[in-house]
């Protein structure tokens, strides 16, 4: 089975920095994937790590070690449209997602 | 990436009816997935879709309840059957393009509630 674990909320202010970790234990790996979701809203993509180390898209990085079995996410510069759920999740095989419960983000002025 | 639309956007049944959700791609893909997200959670695999083949579905969901189908590379659905209040969720549909291997993205789901 697959265990994926993410802490539940987390509050932050505008233009501050939150970083959310999330720790797996998977059966196999073929990737780790973060993916933001607002309210009522389809998850999307945001990030993709397979090797160890650091990715950075913007505003937005996600960090892998693999041999820990961890990895995070972490948001710059903060808006309050950042406001939402993240949710990490791994690919175990070549095809499949299992996703962790979500961390949800709340941005505050 | 890929433009998913789903349909309908949201419904609300009575029980011991069936809904046939569609999930229309604007591109050929191999793989397409259907979940369910219950509120306040993350998303659960019910089966993945591959064209030409019967769905492969994830422990705890059967064939039964949720038939799918997938006639060709741009579409699918997902009946949920038989429908009690337990399956009111959101349903959602995602793809994978094979750009990227394992990226999935998602349509904008079905929003369930069933009386």
């Amino acid at each position: 089975g697959q265990n994926i674990d993410q802490p539940t909320e987390m509050t932050a202010t505008e233009g501050a920095i939150v970083q959310i970790n999330c720790t797996y234990q998977t059966s196999g790996f073929n990737g780790l994937f973060w993916y933001q979701q607002h309210a009522g809203e389809a998850p999307t993509f945001l990030s993709y790590n397979v090797l160890d180390g650091l990715e950075e898209k913007g505003r937005f990085s996600s960090f892998l070690s693999r041999s820990k079995g961890y990895s995070y996410l972490l948001l710059k510069e903060l808006q309050m449209k950042d406001s939402a759920s993240y949710l990490c999740a791994v690919s175990p095989n070549d095809y499949k997602l299992s996703f962790g419960a979500g961390t949800t983000v709340t941005v505050r002025a | 990436s890929a433009v998913i639309s789903q349909k309908p956007s949201r419904d609300i049944c009575q029980r011991g009816t069936s809904l046939t959700i569609q999930c229309q791609v604007d591109s050929q893909v191999t793989m397409m997935f259907w979940y369910r997200q219950q509120p306040g959670q993350s998303l659960t695999l019910i089966a993945t879709a591959n064209q030409g083949s019967e769905a492969t579905y994830e422990s705890g969901f059967v064939i039964d309840k949720f038939p799918i189908s997938r006639p060709n590379l741009t579409f699918s659905t997902l009946t949920v059957s038989n429908m009690s209040p337990e399956d009111s969720s959101i349903y959602l549909c995602s793809v994978e393009t094979g750009n990227v291997k394992n990226i999935q993205y998602f349509g904008a789901g079905t929003r369930l509630s069933v009386l």
